[in-house]
């Protein structure tokens, strides 16, 4: 069974610009979460959708936005990207019920230069 | 505000000398206990999900137990292999969001 993957393994931007990461669940997984992994701080919860619908955020502006599709793909948005948002990104997928372990992906690492 | 603190940060071990890491938890209305190993450059690997005071889940060398504050992951006679950043997390009501803690970074020396 294939697990979570990402895309792209690694992307370069700089100040100001917009970055779109892409993720695609394990198969039969209807929850898709995304995280930040920066420097230091841990793994923040970023985004949660199900059933196509977002369903919780963390603590994180409104430049940070995503969405999920028909197939339960998902892609998350970056716009006005800052230094600070310099990370690796984590996608996790889910059955949708609560208790069910997220399973990881490999990540994308977002420098911003 | 939910809170997970681990302990210690970095645990360095002989290979063979069996110790613990402790997750100390504050959610309200606990979903889920979860715990992952992750190796660098890669995503967090699920291990255990613990769900009420008094569980325990075994795989392998690693068993895990929860209480209402806290968990622990107990390593027995580990090997240079079981070396990664162990992290513990929490969730809440629903299938949300998890809450990490820092992790602690485990080495075995051969």
């Amino acid at each position: 069974e294939a697990g979570v993957t990402q895309s792209p393994t690694h992307l370069i931007k700089t100040r100001g610009q917009q970055a779109t990461l892409r993720c695609s669940p394990i198969s039969g997984h209807t929850s898709v979460y995304w995280y930040q992994q920066a420097l230091g701080l841990g793994l923040q919860f970023l985004l949660w959708y199900d059933e196509g619908e977002e369903r919780n955020r963390g603590n994180f502006p409104p430049r940070f936005s995503g969405r999920q599709f028909p197939n339960y793909s998902s892609e998350l948005n970056v716009n006005a990207l800052e230094l600070e948002d310099s990370a690796l990104y984590l996608c996790a997928s889910s059955k949708g019920t609560a208790g069910e372990p997220q399973h990881f992906g490999d990540g994308t690492r977002l420098s911003i230069l | 505000e939910d809170q997970v603190t681990q302990s210690p940060e970095a645990l360095r071990l002989q290979e063979g000398e069996s110790s613990s890491l402790n997750c100390s938890y504050t959610v309200s209305g606990l979903r889920g206990l979860f715990w992952y190993r992750q190796d660098p450059g890669k995503g967090p690997e699920f291990l255990f999900t613990l769900y009420s005071a008094g569980e325990e889940k075994e795989k392998e060398r690693l068993k895990a137990t929860l209480t209402k504050k806290e968990s622990f992951l107990h390593i027995t006679a580990p090997k240079p292999e079981d070396s990664a950043t162990y992290l513990c997390a929490v969730q809440r009501g629903g299938a949300d969001g998890l809450t990490f803690g820092k992790g602690t970074h485990l080495i075995i020396q051969p």
